[in-house]
């Protein structure tokens, strides 16, 4: 499955880095997420953006801050983390931002925050 | 607001027997649902989905899920189950474009 792909797989960064996870969709899809999954929690949805837009930030610490270009790229770049950020962050995409739209998943990217 | 409860954290299945999961959502709304598979090492792969018609959603891999509105429950189920279906599985309720997951359910299949 390389509909949406995610760099890099694995991360681990101090406290004081500053770095950027980026997401991609070959789907031709107007919509982009992040999720954050921690271990034995339910998926957390952080950000959508639709058509570059974003419609939501699901009341996410400014430490996170996602950016996207265009409809194809999401980033969400991370400064200033706290070791309970560590998780598997994963991007996701639809078509549109609309009722019955399936979202499609990235692997992920397994953050570690020392 | 709506949610989704998935009733077993883990599900320990031998090989060839039969498998349910159980999901369970709360809802004021009308809403679709989906199952999603997550194996080791990746991310969220769509089994399959009810956005309306029959109440029963065949998916991919042998699986299917069986919509109760009465119940409000999205059982997911396959009859016979492969040591390569050892994976973690999300149950998921969507209102416009939130989507909301239950906290999975872990199946091993044993030889």
């Amino acid at each position: 499955e390389t509909g949406v792909t995610q760099t890099p797989r694995h991360l681990v960064m101090g406290m004081t880095n500053k770095k950027s996870l980026k997401c991609e969709q070959h789907l031709g899809h107007n919509a982009m997420y992040w999720y954050k999954q921690s271990a034995k929690k339910p998926l957390e949805l952080m950000f959508v953006y639709n058509f570059k837009e974003q419609t939501e930030n699901n009341s996410v610490p400014s430490r996170f801050s996602p950016e996207c270009p265009n409809s194809s790229h999401l980033f969400l770049h991370l400064h200033t983390l706290q070791p309970e950020d560590s998780a598997l962050y994963l991007c996701a995409s639809s078509p549109r931002t609309g009722f019955g739209e399936t979202q499609y998943f990235g692997p992920g990217t397994r953050l570690l925050v020392l | 607001a709506q949610s989704v409860t998935q009733l077993d954290s883990q599900v320990p299945v031998f090989e060839e027997a039969p498998v349910e999961l159980r999901c369970n959502y709360s809802s004021s709304v009308s809403v679709y649902l989906f199952w999603y598979v997550q194996y080791p090492n990746q991310g969220l792969q769509l089994l399959l989905k009810y956005l309306s018609g029959s109440t029963l959603v065949k998916g991919i891999n042998g699986f299917e899920a069986e919509f109760n509105k009465s119940q409000t429950s999205f059982h997911l189920r396959k009859p016979s189950v492969h040591i390569s279906d050892t994976a973690e599985y999300f149950c998921a309720v969507k209102n416009d474009y939130k989507l909301s997951f239950g906290a999975g359910t872990t199946v091993t299949v044993r030889a």
